[in-house]
């Protein structure tokens, strides 16, 4: 079945210590990319991936790292996370470049306190 | 990419077609309509798109005007599990990300 697996589901943390969001997918899609989503703001991008060790910023990256060593994997990584990146993270890949019949993951609830 | 307006909520019965609205009069010529849905929390999910031609698929149908300055997204029998935000998107393939605007609200009711 073609999916987009995302790892936590659910995260609890503190402020400062760092973690990984890890997302899988099992299309053999190039282009992955990273959202959040907040009430009032809707989703927002946070960073993109167009192939493996091809990275660039979205419209949120702040505070925010990722990685493509492999095509199939794309972890989001928050080095020292804050209050105010509690969200609702998904992560998204589809066959070609930005967009176009994206298959989403079914989101990380994070809080950080 | 072209600003898009939907109505914020609507509701329709269950069995019903549900006739989602979509104005996008700035769309250029080789932007796309593209409609993702997001029930409760969970992923979006991908409905359909098109250019010029209305399309049909499994999910739903997509009427897009002649002049392209506007659509409407049809499920042609609603059922409760339909219930969810759906985002109506103008799209330049290739160079920006999908941008996800407010949506509307459908409640579909028994």
């Amino acid at each position: 079945e073609a999916q987009v697996t995302q790892n936590p589901r659910y995260l609890i943390t503190v402020t400062g210590k760092k973690l990984t969001v890890t997302c899988s997918q099992n299309m053999n899609h190039e282009y992955m990319s990273w959202y959040r989503q907040d009430p009032g703001l809707g989703l927002r991008q946070i960073y993109y991936s167009m192939n493996v060790e091809v990275t660039d910023k979205g419209d949120v990256p702040e505070g925010y790292k990722v990685s493509r060593k492999e095509k199939r994997n794309f972890p989001l990584i928050l080095e020292s996370p804050s209050p105010n990146q509690t969200s609702l993270y998904f992560c998204a890949s589809s066959l070609h470049r930005r967009g176009t019949e994206a298959f989403f993951g079914q989101g990380t609830r994070l809080t950080v306190v | 990419d072209a600003k898009t307006t939907q109505p914020p909520s609507m509701d329709c019965a269950e069995g019903r077609a549900a006739n989602l609205p979509c104005n996008h009069s700035t769309i250029s010529g080789n932007e796309y309509v593209y409609w993702y849905r997001q029930i409760h929390s969970q992923g979006p999910q991908y409905i359909i798109h098109g250019l010029k031609n209305n399309e049909t698929n499994e999910m739903a149908s997509l009427i897009i005007t002649e002049d392209r300055k506007s659509s409407t997204l049809i499920l042609p029998h609603a059922t409760l599990r339909d219930t969810a935000v759906y985002y109506c998107i103008a799209y330049l393939s290739g160079n920006t990300p999908l941008v996800f605007g407010k949506g509307t609200r459908l409640s579909v009711i028994a």
